[in-house]
């Protein structure tokens, strides 16, 4: 199984719609979880990290769930400017540190 | 705040060529990584270091090699230059500390190889 997986999409949604994607993980040690975005042909930028069962931030939920071993993003009233792939990495393993492996990411394509 | 500061931005190399992508960030982070990007997929983890004298293999080291004299420098060697190389290079660092494994990027280097 690999370390993580996510569906690539395209996710394509009209303007305002809600849309979330799942994002799994082998390793059950990880305690902590982060969602980054990136831009077409830049640097990927932090969006929300995830510590116990969830977070939120504004029009955005992020939701872990241990048992089965994913996370998930929502993002609701979806914005043309929301636009852009969204990676998952599990990250703090107990005994220090670990490789930050990012999933392969899932697009979105939010449209008129 | 210059964050994590990658030179070159761009690049282009004939095969077999060699040269080193300098990543070094100024935030005191123990953690650095380095990742590869092609075109339309995932970052893959070349090496990463825990902090200076200690590096280790990602998922695809092959045609690299890393070094971590300093917390500050992570530069990226890449010895006979390949057409398979050809991607965008991204170096990250985190502080590693427990729970705050946040990874702040560099831009990135566009490497083109021919």
């Amino acid at each position: 199984r690999k370390e993580v997986e996510q569906d690539p999409g395209p996710f394509n949604v009209p303007e305002g719609a809600t849309v979330a994607f799942n994002c799994t993980y082998s390793n059950s040690a990880s305690q902590s979880f982060f969602w980054y975005r990136q831009d077409c042909r830049k640097e990927p930028k932090l969006l929300m990290s995830v510590y116990s069962s969830g977070n939120e931030d504004g029009r955005f939920t992020a939701q872990l769930n241990r048992a089965s071993q994913y996370i998930s993003l929502l993002i609701r009233d979806s914005k043309l400017s929301d636009s852009a792939t969204y990676l998952c990495v599990p990250g703090g393993v107990t005994g220090g540190g670990n490789k930050l492996t990012f999933g392969t990411g899932t697009q979105l394509k939010v449209e008129l | 705040n210059a964050g994590v500061t990658q030179t070159p931005k761009f690049r282009i190399l004939k095969i077999g060529q060699s040269m080193t992508l300098q990543c070094t960030q100024d935030m005191n982070h123990n953690y650095m990584y380095w990742y590869r990007q092609d075109p339309g997929m995932g970052l893959k983890l070349i090496y990463y270091s825990v902090g200076a004298g200690i590096t280790d293999k990602g998922e695809v080291p092959n045609g690299y090699n890393v070094s971590r004299s300093t917390t500050e420098d992570f530069p990226l060697r890449l010895e006979l230059a390949a057409p398979s190389q050809t991607s965008v290079y991204f170096c990250a660092s985190s502080s590693g500390q427990g729970w705050s494994t946040e990874a702040f990027f560099g831009q990135g280097t566009r490497l083109t190889v021919v």
